[in-house]
This record gives C-alpha cells, sequence and structure tokens, in this order.
C-alpha cells in the first residue's frame, strides 16, 4: 500500500514564498504523474498542478490562478515532489494534497498541509 | 474550461435509502475522464469511481457510477452510516483537472 506524506507549511505573509515537500513510498514513484490539489478552509477542491514523469517528459501544466507563481517538481532519487510557492496571497491559504494520478484519476492521497498567507 | 455542477447542494437521507447524487458538465467530457471522490470530516479525499463507472479499490459494490457525455451519476444503493459525507466529481480535459463544487450527504 502506498503512502504519500506532505509537509513545509505554515503561516507565511503576503507576498512571500514558502516550499512544500511530498514523500512517496509504496510504489515506483519515478514512473507516476503526480499532482497538488488544494482545499481552502470550509471550501472544495481545486486542482493546483500536475508534473508528468520523465519518461513521458516530465512537463508540468498549472492551474490558472497559480500560473507562473508556483512550479512543481521531483527529485526521482529521494522519492520526493515538490511545491514551489512564490508571491503567496492570502487565497492560497489552503490545505495542499499531494496526490498521485491512475490515468485521468488521483488514486492516492496524502493527509494534507496547511498553508496559511496572512499579515 | 469546463465547468461540473452537482446537485442537489445537500441530500438528506436516511440509513438503508438509496442516494443518487448528479454531476452535470458543461459541455461533454470523455466518460474516461471522470471520477468521483468520498470526503469525510477531518480525512483527505478518496477515489471512489474512475472512468465514470469502474470502481477503485477496495470499494464496497453499493457505490456505482454511470452516465456519458455530460450527465454522470453516482449512486449508492443503501446508505451505511459511514458513507455521510461529501462528494467530488471531477473530470480532465485540455491538460486541465476540475472539481465540482461537491455534495454534502447528511443523515435525515
Amino acid at each position: 500500500e502506498g503512502q504519500l506524506v506532505e509537509s513545509g507549511g505554515g503561516l507565511v505573509k503576503p507576498g512571500g514564498s514558502l516550499r512544500l515537500s511530498c514523500a512517496a513510498s509504496g510504489f515506483t514513484f519515478s514512473n507516476a504523474w503526480m499532482s497538488w490539489v488544494r482545499q481552502a478552509p470550509g471550501k472544495g477542491l481545486e486542482w493546483v498542478g500536475r508534473i508528468k514523469s520523465k519518461t513521458d517528459g516530465g512537463t508540468t501544466d498549472y492551474a490558472a490562478p497559480v500560473k507562473g507563481r508556483f512550479t512543481i517538481s521531483r527529485d526521482d532519487s529521494k522519492n520526493t515532489l515538490y511545491l514551489q510557492m512564490n508571491s503567496l496571497k492570502t487565497e492560497d491559504t489552503a490545505v495542499y494534497y499531494c496526490t498521485k494520478l491512475r490515468g485521468y484519476a488521483f488514486d492516492m492521497w496524502g493527509q494534507g498541509t496547511m498553508v496559511t498567507v496572512s499579515s | 474550461e469546463i465547468v461540473l455542477t452537482q446537485s442537489p447542494g445537500t441530500l438528506s437521507l436516511s440509513p438503508g435509502e438509496r442516494a443518487t447524487l448528479s454531476c452535470r458538465a458543461s459541455q461533454s467530457v470523455s466518460s474516461s475522464f471522470l471520477a468521483w471522490y468520498q470526503q469525510r470530516p477531518g480525512q483527505a479525499p478518496r477515489l471512489l469511481i474512475y472512468g465514470a463507472s469502474s470502481r477503485a479499490t477496495g470499494i464496497p459494490d453499493r457505490f456505482s457510477g454511470s452516465g456519458s457525455g455530460t450527465d454522470f451519476t453516482l449512486t449508492i444503493s443503501r446508505l451505511e452510516p459511514e458513507d455521510f459525507a461529501v462528494y467530488y466529481c471531477q473530470q480532465y480535459g485540455s491538460s486541465l483537472y476540475t472539481f465540482g463544487q461537491g455534495t454534502k450527504l447528511e443523515i435525515k
């Protein structure tokens, strides 16, 4: 049974930066397409972005609200996924989930890490 | 961007009853690209259905998905106490993923 464990959340001021990490285990991470999904307090789910496996090109795609500010990367040697978040806004406050894609569905989720953007 | 609209917003039913949740897309979605998730309070979401009608690993057969084009349905045949949660549909298209706003299934 695979597992995803996020870390790196916390309180940051508007305009600041934060990097989230996601440690993967129990599956072949290097073959997996990975994604970040967030959930603002009391709200629904919002896709943030996705990175393909290096075999499939390693390219990234992002949702419009974060494009140009957030960057997803991966270190297959460490089985770790990253989310670099710059120019943070108050509306980026959310629980951030690391997810694994199976086809076009998110079949594995981490427990989430809270990011609060506030002055 | 394809918008998914779920209805109803809240569904109040009793254990043992049948639940029918709807997900309508603003334009046609390939059945291969439609999934459903369950989120219990304080927990991460869990994949229930992928490809519109295929159950994910370990999902009980009381959960079923159907539909095509712009209209999709999640059916729970006989509600168990642990089924009262929020349900989301999700689609993929043009390198983007979108979720519906969710349906809260509450105990009547």
